[in-house]
């Protein structure tokens, strides 16, 4: 059985660029969430996809955007990046969509400058 | 909105000596709980978690959680600690029909020979 593995580990962007993250999730899940985790704070909830519809999304605005796979893997996209945006990406998988225990990845470490 | 406290944001403890870690949480109807651990530049493991039944929860590691509906809390506890102990720790909470986990800003973990 796999884990969530998460590509690439480390990037470094430019403020104003475009971004994709990829996550495939643990072996028979079908429900992938996204986090963004910003140094020294608790990962933040972005959004959810549960059978490639997205299911439940943050405090996060549209140009965070996402897609499920049919075979559930997922991507997050962000366009127009911002120093802000610069954090720890954890990418979550479970089996249902709602109130299941999630297995993360080890995250993409996102750099703007 | 249901939201995580974690008051304490460093502690620092011997090997060998007992390990509490405070969760208060907020939540409108029957919580789940998690603690997740996070070693430096990695995703987060989960501990344990506590969906119903005995509230008392034992996880990985050795580590335990007591469920406590009237104080609205959810500590996590060890009772002797090792060096590789050493991470940060995440409590998380979400609901029943719930997609997200809203996590607490953390407690690090120092252990000291």
């Amino acid at each position: 059985e796999t884990g969530v593995t998460q590509s690439p580990t480390h990037l470094i962007k430019t403020r104003g660029q475009q971004v994709t993250l990829r996550c495939s999730s643990q072996s028979g899940h079908n429900t992938v969430s996204w986090y963004q985790q910003a140094l020294g704070q608790g990962p933040q909830f972005i959004f959810q996809y549960y059978r490639e519809e997205e299911n439940g999304r943050g405090n996060f605005p549209p140009r965070f955007s996402g897609l499920q796979f049919p075979n559930y893997s997922s991507e997050l996209n962000v366009n127009a990046l911002e120093l802000d945006d610069s954090a720890l990406y954890l990418c979550a998988s479970s089996l249902g969509g709602e109130g299941y225990e999630q297995y993360f990845g080890p995250g993409t470490r996102l750099t703007v400058t | 909105a249901q939201s995580v406290t974690q008051p304490d944001i460093h502690i620092t403890v011997s090997e060998g000596a007992s390990l509490e870690l405070r969760c208060n949480y907020s939540y409108g109807a029957t919580p789940y709980l998690f603690w997740y651990v996070q070693s430096p530049g990695q995703g987060l493991q989960l501990l344990l978690k506590y969906f119903s039944g005995d509230t008392l929860v034992q996880g990985i590691k050795g580590f335990e959680a007591e469920f406590k509906r009237s104080q609205s809390s959810f500590n996590l506890r060890k009772p002797s600690v090792h060096w590789s102990d050493a991470a940060e720790y995440f409590c998380a909470v979400a609901g029943a029909n719930d997609y997200k986990l809203s996590f607490g800003a953390g407690t690090t973990v120092t252990v000291r020979a």
